[in-house]
């Protein structure tokens, strides 16, 4: 399986800062890198699919990038709602597996 | 609006089966999408489990292949998780989730599920 590397594990931020979460697949993954978000209700949506491609409804104050092995999610100016957790995962290789997420709090 | 809704025991005792349904509403499942079941451990790591296709066969994570199984009842639109033999281990959140290509379009809301005696 690939194993995927996501850091930080916890991000504290306050309002309106820029924050970026990174993962790093243990081999490669030509792009195929999606971001999600959970939200403290338990409700997960999807943010960016295919490493930039960002979903529908979703605030372009998300962006998805990648450098090297790096694959990011950047919050441009972080807003209440914001705050939550948020996972990657990887579609290039069975079977379909996730970082361990990133706790971003309210500092 | 497509919604998917997780329902299920929320306690199961170690060596019995855990068995959670998934009904989904705007959307039929023979419609050519992947409906997967996922799990979300304490400690927040994710594990996909495995899916079941529009056309009903099925796949599974090999971590789990022995003890899985996916069906489901397009009469209903629903589909369904079985999990023998569970363990303390197997206490997660379990969210069903459509796949479509590559990503998780649309997600359940989860249901706790505790294997405890």
């Amino acid at each position: 399986d690939i194993q995927m590397t996501q850091s930080p594990s916890s991000l504290p931020a306050s309002l309106g800062e820029r924050v970026t979460i990174i993962c790093r697949a243990s081999q490669g993954i030509s792009n195929n890198l999606n971001w999600y978000q959970q939200k403290p209700d338990g409700t997960i949506k999807p943010l960016i699919s295919y490493t930039s491609n960002l979903q529908s409804g979703v605030p372009s104050s998300f962006s998805g990038s990648r450098s090297g092995t790096d694959y990011s999610l950047t919050i441009s100016s972080l807003e209440p709602e914001d705050f939550a957790m948020y996972y990657c995962q990887q579609d290039a290789s069975f079977p379909p597996t996730f970082g361990g997420g990133t706790t971003l709090e309210l500092k | 609006e497509i919604q998917l809704q997780e329902s299920g025991p929320g306690l199961v005792k170690p060596s019995q089966s855990l068995s959670l349904t998934c009904s989904v509403t705007g959307c039929t499942i023979t419609s050519g999408y992947d409906w997967s079941w996922i799990r979300k451990f304490p400690g927040n790591k994710m594990e996909w489990m495995g899916y079941i296709t529009y056309s009903g066969s099925t796949n599974y994570n090999p971590s789990l292949k022995s003890r899985i199984s996916i069906t489901r009842d397009t009469s209903k639109n629903q589909f369904f998780l079985q999990l023998n033999s569970v363990t303390t281990e197997d206490t997660a959140t379990y969210y069903c989730a459509r796949y479509n290509n590559y990503y998780f379009d649309y997600w359940g809301q989860g249901v706790m599920v505790t294997v405890s005696s």
